[in-house]
């Protein structure tokens, strides 16, 4: 059975553009949450969408977005890229996305903002 | 706020110590705890504990929960190198969904 699967998984952009991050779950598991992990500040969780609606959110500032598609895959969206974006981006799903449900995690997407 | 503390922050033993991993809580409305083992890459799912007092066993590691206390443990017996990693502890509660709250995490050292 495939695990989460994310995309692209290094990615370098630049202050000011934005990146798209997808994630596929694994198959049957209709909940996906994205998480940010930085040295300084460890894992925060940005977001979770279930059945294709933003369930959950984190203390994120509106630059930070994300959509899931009728599949159950995800994308996640960073506009305006600042330095302090730079961080290991995990994307994780669950089969039904309460909280006593394993939550298993993706390889993730290193972004570095120069 | 849900929150999570972690002890010690960081650990260093050699090849064949016993370690213990320690997690402490507050969340509203528990729901689960898991533990998460992470080298350079994503974490690898370990334990989920939603039950007081029954341990979970996998190999060498195992852990606890003490739902009166807030706080859990992860036991590490006859260790070896490749248990050098970060260890993370999380809790999700009843009506958050599939969000966790993690801890800063315990980075083990192993010698050989």
């Amino acid at each position: 059975k495939a695990g989460v699967t994310q995309t692209p998984r290094y990615l370098i952009k630049t202050r000011g553009q934005q990146v798209t991050l997808s994630c596929s779950p694994i198959s049957g598991h209709r909940s996906v949450s994205w998480y940010q992990q930085t040295p300084g500040q460890g894992l925060q969780f940005l977001f979770e969408y279930f059945s294709e609606t933003q369930r959950n959110k984190g203390n994120f500032p509106g630059r930070f977005s994300g959509r899931q598609f009728s599949n159950s895959r995800s994308e996640m969206n960073v506009s305006t890229l600042e330095l302090g974006d730079s961080a290991l981006y995990l994307c994780a799903s669950s089969r039904v996305g309460t909280g006593g449900n394993t939550i298993y995690f993706g390889e993730g997407s290193w972004l570095t903002v120069v | 706020e849900d929150k999570v503390v972690q002890s010690p922050l960081s650990l260093v033993v050699h090849e064949g110590d016993t370690v213990t991993l320690n997690c402490s809580y507050e969340v509203t409305n528990f729901r689960s705890l898991l533990w998460y083992k992470q080298e350079k890459k994503a974490p690898t799912f370990l334990f989920m504990l939603t039950s007081s007092g029954i341990e979970k066993k996998s190999g060498r590691l195992s852990s606890i929960l003490d739902k009166k206390e807030l706080f859990s443990i992860l036991n590490i017996t006859a260790t070896q190198t490749g248990d050098s990693a970060v260890y993370l502890c999380a809790v999700g509660g009843e009506t958050s969904g599939s969000r966790l709250t993690f801890g800063e995490g315990t980075q083990l050292t192993v010698n050989p």
